[in-house]
C-alpha cells in the first residue's frame, strides 16, 4: 500500500468552490476506487475505474465527479453539488476488480 | 445490490481476552470477504481475507471463519494486546466492487 499516494492529506472548500482530490499508484493496478468515509458509516463507494479511460458510479456519485486518463492516476472533484461534503476520502486500487484493495493514507476534506 | 451489516459496533475486552467480530452478507454472488484494521486517522490495512472456497483461514492470533450456506463471516482475535486496538471493517464481493460493513471499534483494555 505503500504505492498509493494521495494529495493533499488535508483540503479545504468555500462554498460553491469545486475541488479535486488527488490519487496515484505506482503498483501497475487496473483497478481503482474512491470511498467517503463518515463516522459510524463506514466505507462507502463514489466512483470506480476497472481499466484506463472507463469509470463507473458507486452507491453515493452525486456531487462527484472522476477521470481515468492514465492507468496510475485517478482524480476526484467534488462538484458544489455535494452540499455535504466534509469526509474523510479514501483512494483504494487492486490488480483487477477481483484483487485485493489497497488503500491510499485519505484526504480529509473540510468546508469553510 | 450487497447489503452487509457488522456486529457488535462496539468490543471492549481485557488484555489476553478474545475477541469475535461477525458479519452478515446477502449476495449469494460474492465470493471475496477481507477484513480491514483501521488505527485513528489511518488509512484502512488489510489483515487477513478468505474466499469462498475455503472455510477457514488463519494467521497466527488471526482467524476467519466463513459459512455460505447462512451468508455470514466472522473474525477471530486471540490473546488480544492493546495494540489490536482499532477499527475492523469487514467487506463482501469480489467481482467487481466490495460492500463494506460500518465497523467495531475494538478496545483492549491493559
Amino acid at each position: 500500500d505503500g504505492g498509493i499516494t494521495q494529495s493533499p492529506k488535508y483540503l479545504f472548500r468555500k462554498e460553491g468552490q469545486n475541488v479535486t482530490l488527488s490519487c496515484e499508484q505506482n503498483l501497475n493496478h487496473d483497478a481503482m476506487y474512491w470511498y467517503r468515509q463518515d463516522p459510524g458509516q463506514g466505507l462507502r463507494l463514489i466512483y470506480y475505474s476497472q481499466i484506463v479511460n472507463d469509470f463507473q458510479k458507486g452507491d453515493i456519485a452525486e456531487g462527484y465527479s472522476v477521470s481515468r486518463e492514465k492507468k496510475e492516476s485517478f482524480p476526484l472533484t467534488v462538484t458544489s453539488a455535494q452540499k455535504n461534503p466534509t469526509a474523510f476520502y479514501l483512494c483504494a486500487s487492486s490488480r483487477d476488480s477481483t484483487e485485493t484493495q489497497y488503500f491510499g493514507p485519505g484526504t480529509r476534506l473540510l468546508v469553510l | 445490490g450487497e447489503n452487509v451489516e457488522q456486529h457488535p459496533s462496539t468490543l471492549s475486552v481485557q488484555e489476553g481476552d478474545s475477541a469475535v467480530i461477525k458479519c452478515t452478507y446477502s449476495d449469494s454472488a460474492s465470493n471475496y470477504f477481507p477484513w480491514y484494521k483501521q488505527e485513528l486517522g489511518k488509512r484502512p490495512q488489510l489483515i487477513i481475507d478468505i474466499r469462498s472456497n475455503v472455510g477457514e483461514k488463519k494467521d497466527q492470533r488471526i482467524a476467519v471463519t466463513l459459512n455460505k450456506t447462512a451468508k455470514h463471516f466472522s473474525l477471530h482475535i486471540t490473546e488480544t494486546q492493546p495494540e489490536d486496538s482499532a477499527v475492523y471493517f469487514c467487506a463482501a464481493g469480489g467481482y467487481s466492487t466490495l460492500t463494506f460493513g460500518k465497523g467495531t471499534m475494538l478496545l483492549v483494555s491493559p
